[in-house]
């Protein structure tokens, strides 16, 4: 069975500096997709960006990028100039593929960006 | 545009009442469509998920169920629900094609006294 583990449960950062989550996963599969969720207050989830396996190159969404290092099953969250609303829980989590039955999420990390 | 509804928002159950919660998707077709439950402060556990009517496959074996009676409605339910039956519970779906990336409806948020 996949498991997703995020050994980092409170963070903080300074507005408009950069931080980094971190996320580790254990499978045998080999083709899968890795997110990055986001969570604010309202319980909402929101996707934050997402990475192919498949894919050498790492995915970015302006201030978000990732850093996937797929022999060491690493998925780690860079958020750059970070802004008071990314004030949020953040999941790591895993989806096979191509059959799309199971998704696996880590237990979270609390980011809280200070002014 | 394809947009996903769970209702009820909020509910207040005894222990051993009945439970049934709804999740409709609107703007897609044949979507996978998901269940999970959150605890408090906890990440998400995945508790069915279903890839065409009628077709439920279930993760952790427990006192809940769940259906698919069409499409795009996938219902969550329980007989006789238990107090650690509390907690967030989400509906998920995924359009298949080229993001295959899921998408959360707002949730509903389970008390059971």
């Amino acid at each position: 069975a996949q498991t997703v583990t995020q050994s980092q449960p409170e963070m903080s950062v300074q507005e408009a500096e950069t931080v980094t989550l971190s996320c580790t996963y254990d499978t045998s599969e080999n083709n899968y997709y890795l997110f990055w969720y986001k969570q604010p207050p309202s319980r909402q989830m929101i996707l934050v960006i997402r990475q192919e396996a498949y894919k050498q190159q790492n995915a970015t969404e302006n201030r978000f990028s990732v850093n996937f290092q797929k022999a060491a099953k690493s998925f780690s969250l860079k958020i750059s100039d970070s802004q008071l609303g990314d004030t949020a829980m953040y999941f790591c989590a895993f989806m096979n593929y191509p059959r799309r039955d199971d998704m696996r999420f880590g237990a979270g990390t609390r980011l809280t960006v200070k002014p | 545009s394809q947009t996903i509804h769970q209702w009820p928002a909020t509910l207040v159950q005894p222990v051993g009442s009945p439970l049934s919660l709804e999740c409709t998707v609107e703007g897609t077709s044949n979507p996978n469509l998901y269940w999970y439950r959150q605890a408090a402060g906890r990440g998400l556990q995945l508790l069915f998920y279903s890839v065409g009517i009628g077709q439920i496959s279930s993760e952790v074996p427990q006192n809940l169920s769940a259906s698919r009676p069409q499409d795009r409605q996938f219902i969550l339910s329980s007989k006789k629900l238990l107090l650690s039956d509390s907690g967030f519970y989400l509906c998920a779906w995924i359009r298949t094609g080229s993001t295959d990336t899921q998408y959360f409806g707002p949730g509903t948020r389970l008390t059971v006294l």
